[in-house]
Order: C-alpha cells, then structure tokens, then sequence
C-alpha cells in the first residue's frame, strides 16, 4: 500500500510565524501535490513538483513556498503565517504516468493560525 | 478552463435506499474523473475513477458511477446506503495532458438509521 505520512495532524502557530509543513511519500512517486481545504471551496491546490528540486505554482500560492530536496519529501512553507492560512492542509503523490492514477492523500495537517 | 461542480451540499438518505451524488464537470479535451471520500479527520480516499471504456465504473464499498459525456456528468450511486458511508464526497477531473486535479466544493452524505 501506498503511505504518505504528514509530520503533524494538528498545529496551532502564532501570526508571523514560519511555519514548515511536512510530506514524505514511501512509492518512488514523482509527483507531489498540496492543497488546502476549506469548507464549501473543496481542495484548492497550492504547489506541486514533479521532480526533486522541481516545482511549480498552483491555483493558490501566495503566501506560501515549497521545497523538494528529495524525491520522497515535499515541504511547504509559510513565511509568515496569518490568520486566513488557518486551514486543513493535505499533501498528496502520483507516480509519473499521463495517462491518470489517482492521486494518494495524506492523513491531513489542521492549522490554526492564531 | 476545467471546473467540476457539485450542486448539492448535503444529501440525506435512509438506510437501505438507493443513493446519488451528483456531479458535473467542464473541460476542453477528454476528461479523467475520480471520486474520493473523506471520513471526519481524515485524508482522502479514493472511490473509483473513469479514464475510457465502459461508461459504468465500478469502486471500493459498492460504489458506482456513470460517465455520461453528453451531459458532462459524472453521478455517484450506491443501490443500497450504509450509515457507514455517511462521509464528504469529492468529484475531480483531470484533463489529459495536464498534471493538475481539479475538486468540487464536496457533498456531505448523511445516511439515517
């Protein structure tokens, strides 16, 4: 089975703090995704990367950065974090091909920005 | 611009009847479709997915769904409803070619004893 694991399921942070978000992906997969997800606005992607060191935005990226220094990690990065970043936080992989697999969620990290 | 969209928040169903999540989508080439369900506190998960072929696909826990092309829909249904299956039901495409999945806003099924 598949695993993606995030590093924490609920974080409470202060206004302007950095806030790191981790992803680590245990099937070789090259694709990485995050999304946040709000109620009545369903999951809205943020960033992915489709190879280490490799990434691109997504529909939502300000405020927010990522990085991939390794094919099973993708990490994303609040600079500095704010009341409207409060949200449910879910990464999810791909293997490479086209031709469509699902994607393979984590469990879902609970931000609240206070 | 691809868009999926769910056009009920809630649906409520006794145990035991049929059920239906409705979804529509819009894109500009051939699509690829998923339905995943979230469980309260959880990741998703995925359901089943139509890429081509048979119009009916069939899923995980009994689930079902129909690709009608000409109504760009993409209709979840289960013939008999579980109160286990009471969850947030999300729709996606993705085109093909392009990398990204794009989600409606979910539909809460609340199936009653």
């Amino acid at each position: 089975d598949v695993k993606v694991t995030q590093s924490s399921r609920y974080l409470v942070k202060r206004t302007g703090e950095k806030v790191f978000l981790e992803c680590v992906q245990d099937m070789d997969h090259e694709n990485m995704f995050w999304y946040r997800q709000d109620p009545g606005l369903g999951l809205r992607l943020i960033y992915f990367s489709y190879d280490v060191k490799m990434k691109e935005k997504g529909d939502i990226p300000e405020g927010y950065s990522v990085s991939r220094e390794k094919k099973e990690r993708f990490s994303l990065i609040l600079e500095s974090a704010s009341t409207n970043q409060t949200s449910m936080y879910l990464c999810a992989s791909r293997p490479p091909r086209q031709d469509s697999y699902e994607q393979y969620f984590g469990p879902g990290t609970r931000l609240t920005v206070t | 611009a691809q868009s999926v969209a769910q056009p009920e928040d809630q649906v409520n169903v006794a145990e035991g009847n049929p059920l239906t999540v409705k979804c529509t989508y819009s894109v500009s080439g051939n699509p690829y479709l998923f339905w995943y369900v979230q469980y309260p506190n959880r990741g998703l998960q995925f359901l089943l997915k139509y890429i081509t072929g048979d119009n009916l696909v069939k899923g995980s826990y009994g689930f079902e769904a129909e690709f009608n092309k000409s109504q760009t829909s993409f209709h979840l249904k289960k013939p008999s409803a579980l109160v286990s299956d009471s969850a947030l039901y999300f729709c996606a495409v993705r085109e093909r070619g392009y990398n990204k999945l794009i989600f409606g806003a979910g539909t809460r099924l609340a199936v009653h004893p």
